[in-house]
């Protein structure tokens, strides 16, 4: 079955830092989304990529689409004590069912 | 709060007791999901309707669990002859769904506690 599998699975940052995380697909997506969940809550949407090398970037998030829609890449440039959280990633191959990547954890320290 | 809604917010029961948990969408959302969420895990896809329609179903899913959404706007999940395997976070996410991919609105969850 489908896999999604994120990399690295923590990372620790000082402030002002910039964070990437990387997504891969065992699978051909036909869009990926991405979520952010800060500790204790629910996920909360980030982005959607649809589109073969798309990017799309949100102030200082960074968000791209690989050119074989199997990998995804969230960059934050400068990264500040309200980016703690984890990132998530979720993948949709031709229906509209989701699988969840492994998520990669983020703490920044001040 | 026009948000998703899940209810309850905590359920603690004693293994082999049957659960179930409601969730209400963002009115307008056709499409509803269920995953299961474990600590330090991301959600797991368990099932997803297009309005009363169940339409996809995961493998991993025992005949224990079942899901309805009868008029195509609340929704509940039933876990039968509960085990402790299945203490988890059940969260409930609703979409718009009109042929294209939409982003989805997560409930606050319930916490499941099988003792």
């Amino acid at each position: 079955g489908q896999q999604v599998m994120q990399i690295p699975q923590y990372q620790h940052v000082q402030e002002g830092e910039d964070f990437t995380t990387y997504c891969n697909s065992s699978t051909t997506l036909s869009n990926i989304q991405w979520y952010k969940q800060r500790p204790g809550g629910h996920p909360v949407f980030l982005i959607q990529l649809v589109k073969s090398g798309e990017v799309k970037k949100q102030k200082r998030l960074t968000f791209q689409f690989g050119e074989a829609k199997k990998n995804s890449s969230l960059h934050i440039t400068a990264t500040q004590t309200t980016d703690v959280g984890t990132y998530f990633c979720a993948g949709a191959s031709g229906t509209y069912k989701y699988i969840f990547g492994t998520g990669t954890r983020l703490k920044v320290l001040a | 709060d026009t948000g998703v809604s899940q209810d309850p917010r905590h359920k603690i029961t004693k293994r082999g007791q049957n659960v179930t948990f409601r969730c209400d969408p963002i009115s307008e959302h056709n499409r509803l999901y269920w995953y299961r969420q474990t600590l330090g895990q991301g959600p797991e896809f368990l099932t997803y309707f297009q309005n009363e329609a169940q339409l996809e179903k995961s493998r991993l899913l025992s005949d224990r669990f079942s899901a309805e959404r009868p008029k195509g706007s609340f929704s509940t999940l039933e876990i039968q002859r509960t085990e402790q395997g299945d203490s988890a976070m059940y969260l409930c996410a609703s979409s718009l769904g009109a042929g294209v991919p939409y982003e989805q609105y997560f409930g606050p969850g319930t916490r499941l506690t099988v003792t």
